[in-house]
This record gives structure tokens, C-alpha cells and sequence, in this order.
């Protein structure tokens, strides 16, 4: 039982290139989200799903598609990279919102945008 | 709009001290609020507190809510060097969740 993956840990980016970061649950939650952290700010949301089929923007979703074809991926796809996306994303997962136990995170991806 | 402030930013103490960290909140249609322990790399949940005055503990942690005065504490005793980490707060309104900035404790032997 791996919990939240994502993939890769670290990343650089020039300005304008195109990546997607990873984000697999093996705990069949329906609940997934994620999320940017930057210094002073706390974590904010970009997207979330509340399962398959199904996505909603967040706080910050500009600059950032995402989609959920299966209950296991939610990959977080960057359209055209930008120095303010420099951050670290955590991508987490519930079995639903609200969940009595919170949520369970991903261990992070370090980008930097150059 | 919704906001989560936490207070204070930085906190610095020696072993042994207890400490408490501080969480106010707006946000419509408040369901609950969680604490978590952020260290190295990703956030631990904590607690989650959706009743006023119902004191939540785990060993030497323990946290309180009050929806009248809308803020939340999350009590350390005995702290140790291994409590040192960011402490963030979140509200979960609708289907969302709005964290703090988070209080970094920084724990001295």
C-alpha cells in the first residue's frame, strides 16, 4: 500500500516548456487535489476531483489542466511554464471530502522555473 | 472571502516549554478545521474539529475550537526538539480546503 505518489521529486523547467507532474493513490479514494505551497502563504488549491470524470478549479487554477480518468491518477499538467509557478506542488487524496481523517499527502514536487 | 491567519509566524522555545499556536478563520459554510504537522516534505494530519469546547489530545498535543470567537489553538506541552516543524491550520468550507501560512516551532535543547 504506496499511499500518494508523485512523481518526479524535483524539476526544472525553462520559461515555456510544457510538463506534467504525477499523482497516484492506491487507497481507492475519490476525493484528490492539488495543491501549490510557497513561503508565507500556506498551501492553496489548484484543482481538486471529487472522482473519475470529474474536476473543479480551486484558488489558483491559471497556468495549470488537470484530469481524471481513472480514481487512481489526477496528473497535474503546467501548459506554458512561468517563473511564479516556481513552488512546491503536493497532490492529496481523500476518500471523500470531509473525511473524518483528513487527507492523506503526496510527499511533494520541488519545481523551479528558470 | 475566505481566509485561515495563523499566529505566530515563528516561534522559538526550549525543551521542556509549552506552547500555544493560534488560528482564526473566515470562510461560509464552515465544516471543520484541521491542524497538521508539516516537516520535512509533506503535511501529517493531527486533529479535525468540527464542535466548540470539545477538547481534542494526543499525548502532548491537544487542540480546542470556538466557532462563537471563530479561532482554534493548538496546545504543545513538554515540547521536545523532535515538535519542531510548521504546524498549519485548515477550514474546510465547501469543497475546499483554505490553509494558513502555517506556524513555524522551532524547539532548542
Amino acid at each position: 500500500n504506496a499511499g500518494v505518489t508523485q512523481t518526479p521529486k524535483f524539476q526544472v523547467l525553462k520559461t515555456g516548456q510544457s510538463m506534467t507532474l504525477q499523482c497516484a493513490q492506491d487507497m481507492n479514494h475519490e476525493y484528490m487535489s492539488w495543491y501549490r505551497q510557497d513561503p508565507g502563504m500556506g498551501l492553496r488549491l489548484i484543482h481538486y476531483s471529487v472522482g473519475a470524470g470529474i474536476t473543479d478549479q480551486g484558488e489558483v487554477p491559471n497556468g495549470y489542466n488537470v484530469s481524471r480518468s481513472t480514481t487512481e491518477d489526477f496528473p497535474l499538467r503546467l501548459l506554458s511554464a512561468a517563473p511564479s509557478q516556481t513552488s512546491v506542488y503536493f497532490c492529496a487524496s481523500s476518500y471523500s471530502f470531509g473525511w473524518v481523517y483528513g487527507y492523506t499527502f503526496g510527499s511533494g514536487t520541488r519545481l523551479t522555473v528558470v | 472571502e475566505d481566509k485561515v491567519v495563523q499566529s505566530p509566524l515563528s516561534l522559538v522555545v526550549h525543551e521542556g516549554d509549552t506552547v500555544t499556536l493560534n488560528c482564526s478563520y473566515e470562510v461560509t459554510n464552515f465544516r471543520s478545521l484541521l491542524w497538521y504537522k508539516q516537516e520535512k516534505k509533506a503535511p501529517t494530519f493531527l486533529f479535525m474539529l468540527t464542535s466548540s469546547g470539545i477538547e481534542k489530545k494526543s499525548g502532548r498535543l491537544s487542540s480546542i475550537l470556538d466557532k462563537k470567537e471563530l479561532f482554534s489553538i493548538l496546545n504543545i506541552t513538554a515540547t521536545q526538539t523532535g515538535d519542531s516543524a510548521i504546524y498549519l491550520c485548515a477550514v474546510e468550507p465547501e469543497n475546499d480546503m483554505r490553509f494558513g501560512a502555517g506556524t513555524r516551532l522551532t524547539v532548542k535543547p
